[in-house]
């Protein structure tokens, strides 16, 4: 069965800082790897996509992704109050099924001004 | 372009009750998808729509059925609602079903009494 994992936090970080959120993947021969953000009462929000290994830079935004260890990661440098949300780790299933995603449940992050 | 959209934004229904769940996008999309989202459980498929004229079950299908109308519109339906049912259901496209990047609509908040 095809597993994303997250830490359900709540993270919290001071203003300014660099917070950290992590993902775990079950399948090794998952492809495609996104971070959405999620605002209380909102939708998903797409922000990231990172499909090879290394880092991926987006503003203050970088995903690092780490296949041989099936991780995957999101830094938010520079945090600021309007960072605080659910972030929502999803990944493809190998094969390219067309049932798309796989999303964990996601990690609340709170930014303390 | 107003993305993907969805009507109603909030419903109340009694258990065995029907209604159905509009969902239309305008940025040409191939692949539409239908979530619930239940607080701890994260975002579950209900079915998805990889093209025009086709269908699947994803996750959790029991007590709904879909429609994709066209290109543009893929609607969601309960025949006789449930408590269970009670949820936030979202609406995502993406280009086709091996791109990936899913891009949601605002959702609706259903509550069956």
């Amino acid at each position: 069965q095809k597993e994303v994992e997250q830490n359900s936090g709540p993270l919290s970080v001071p203003e300014g800082a660099i917070a950290s959120l992590n993902c775990t993947y079950s399948d090794r021969g998952s492809q495609s790897f996104f971070w959405y953000r999620q605002y209380s009462g909102k939708s998903p929000e797409l922000i990231m996509s990172i499909y090879s290994n290394g880092d991926k830079e987006d503003g203050r935004f970088t995903a690092q992704l780490n296949k041989a260890s099936q991780y995957v990661s999101l830094l938010i440098r520079d945090s600021q109050p309007s960072d605080s949300a659910t972030y929502l780790c999803a990944v493809n299933e190998s094969g390219g099924g067309a049932d798309g995603l796989t999303f964990g449940k996601g990690t609340h992050l709170i930014i303390q001004p | 372009n107003a993305g993907v959209t969805q009507t109603p934004k909030f419903q109340v229904l009694k258990t065995g009750q029907s209604m159905t769940l509009q969902c239309a996008q305008d940025m040409n999309h191939n692949s539409m998808y239908w979530y619930r989202q239940d607080p701890g459980m994260g975002l579950r498929l209900i079915y998805y729509s990889a093209s025009e004229g086709t269908t699947d079950k994803g996750e959790v299908p029991n007590g709904y059925n879909v429609s994709r109308l066209n290109k543009r519109e893929f609607s969601l339906r309960l025949e006789s609602a449930a408590p269970s049912q009670t949820s936030v259901y979202f609406c995502a496209s993406t280009i086709d079903s091996f791109a990936y990047e899913q891009y949601f609509g605002p959702g609706t908040r259903l509550t069956v009494t």
